[in-house]
């Protein structure tokens, strides 16, 4: 089965810097996301992204926040200044055409941990 | 808004035993889709099944069998025969024709299966 491929599996940083979380999506996937879990608690979505642009952003996704599309494969997600409460297992997923009826395929995560 | 609701934090299933997990939710969108995932300890996330709001019938897929019941707006998993392996956080989720594609995810179910 086709798979979504996160790097890295693990990412450990410093308060206050920059991290990218990287996703290769699904080829003929159209439809992409982040989530994020933090440790013991639910899934929560973050941010879904449709024709080189964010279609929908959750109340978590602030300014420090932001996704991007470099190139026709990899979808990232970066932190322009991290904070301790940034400390999760960030998802990345993708699904085909049709969203609503569709599963969406779930990456295998990148934990974050912020020092 | 839209909202899912597992009121079972933790759940306990001899092996080779059935097992229901709960899961009702609230959304205002006529079309929508349930699912189900399973977390085991290491993390990833795997789609376990799916019910549209207008199939007849209850999905099933293999083990995995969903008792969707509309009007109750309940969605709950059944497993048939437990497995050791089956021991793993499980979410419920749903995603609405109006929600842009993003699933909004339950508090998860931990099950534990004894031998």
């Amino acid at each position: 089965e086709p798979e979504v491929t996160q790097t890295p599996s693990h990412q450990v940083t410093q308060m206050g810097q920059e991290v990218i979380l990287r996703c290769v999506p699904i080829s003929n996937h159209l439809y992409f996301y982040w989530y994020r879990q933090i440790l013991g608690q639910k899934v929560e979505f973050l941010v879904s992204f449709y024709n080189n642009e964010i279609s929908e952003k959750s109340e978590i996704f602030d300014d420090q926040f932001s996704v991007e599309r470099p190139d026709g494969s990899n979808f990232t997600l970066k932190i322009r200044s991290t904070k301790l409460e940034d400390s999760a297992m960030y998802f990345c997923a993708s699904s085909g055409v049709r969203p609503t009826n569709e599963k969406l395929f779930f990456g295998s995560g990148t934990q974050l941990s912020v020092l | 808004a839209q909202k899912i609701t597992q009121t079972q934090p933790g759940m306990f299933v001899q092996e080779k035993e059935a097992v229901t997990l709960d899961c009702t939710y609230d959304t205002s969108d006529p079309s929508y889709g349930l699912f189900w995932y399973k977390q085991p300890s290491s993390g990833e996330m795997i789609f376990l099944i799916y019910q549209g709001s207008y199939d007849q019938q209850n999905a099933t897929e293999g083990r995995y069998s969903l008792n969707f019941q509309k009007a109750r707006k309940s969605a709950n998993l059944v497993i048939s025969a437990s497995q050791l392996g089956d021991s793993a956080m499980y979410f419920c989720a749903m995603r609405g024709d109006n929600q842009g594609g993003k699933l909004i995810f339950g508090q998860g179910t931990e099950l534990s299966v004894k031998p």
